[in-house]
């Protein structure tokens, strides 16, 4: 597609059960990128992958968030037993290599209720 | 942590006016960028800058990179209402991994 496409674009759940965020990053980009951005604030790092693999993962926050990206394209975010604090906007980006400038997907806007 | 702040945290002029957002850190960065987002959007990447001192424009927008690649500033000449939204820099530090670290936003409101 001609930019990163993130679904679903809203997603409200009940506390405790399990999300998957979906990323179709722009075709032919090997990086790809997972932020988290609370209301209003900057963003902040959860996972980077080059190709299928993730070379740093050190900003998932706890072990309830895990990430995959298959066929070096499309990744997933999984939240388990969400909690409140977990509510945000969770931005993905995907670059052509590690480093240029990101496309920004226009986010999933998660709510724990 | 690398943290990287910026100032001022919300900013509103009348249309026309001139300003300037700072971006901060004690760490070096290998570079630095700029993005601008609207409400219910991703960031757009304005700008990036890898050169101590460097300085590069963009029409009304003028963005320059510390000599010591530990800050940078965003000056916009005549703002316009279409400026209005959240500034963020990001910056990748000099040894590492390659993911950009972001800062904490200038919120800009340009009235008409």
């Amino acid at each position: 597609g001609a930019g990163v496409s993130q679904s679903p674009s809203n997603k409200v759940t009940e506390k405790g059960k399990d999300v998957e965020l979906r990323c179709d990053p722009i075709s032919g980009h090997t990086a790809l990128y997972w932020y988290r951005q609370s209301l209003g604030q900057g963003l902040e790092f959860l996972i980077y992958f080059q190709g299928n693999s993730a070379p740093d993962k050190s900003g998932l926050p706890s072990d309830r968030f895990s990430a995959e990206r298959t066929g070096g394209s499309v990744s997933t975010l999984t939240i388990q037993r969400t909690q409140q604090e977990d509510s945000a906007v969770y931005l993905c980006a995907s670059s052509l290599a590690s480093n240029y400038g990101y496309t920004f997907g226009s986010g999933t806007r998660l709510t724990v209720v | 942590t690398q943290l990287l702040e910026q100032s001022p945290q919300f900013l509103s002029i009348q249309e026309g006016e001139n300003l300037t957002v700072y971006c901060n850190s004690s760490s070096v960065f290998s570079s630095l960028q700029w993005y601008r987002q609207e409400p219910g959007e991703g960031p757009v990447l304005l700008v990036t800058v890898v050169t101590g001192g460097e300085v590069k424009k963009l029409k009304r927008l003028t963005f320059q990179f510390g000599d010591a690649r530990k800050d940078s500033s965003l000056h916009i000449t005549a703002a316009q209402p279409g400026d209005t939204g959240l500034y963020l820099c990001a910056g990748r530090v000099a040894s590492g991994t390659y993911k950009y670290i972001f800062g904490t936003g200038t919120r800009l409101k340009v009235l008409a």
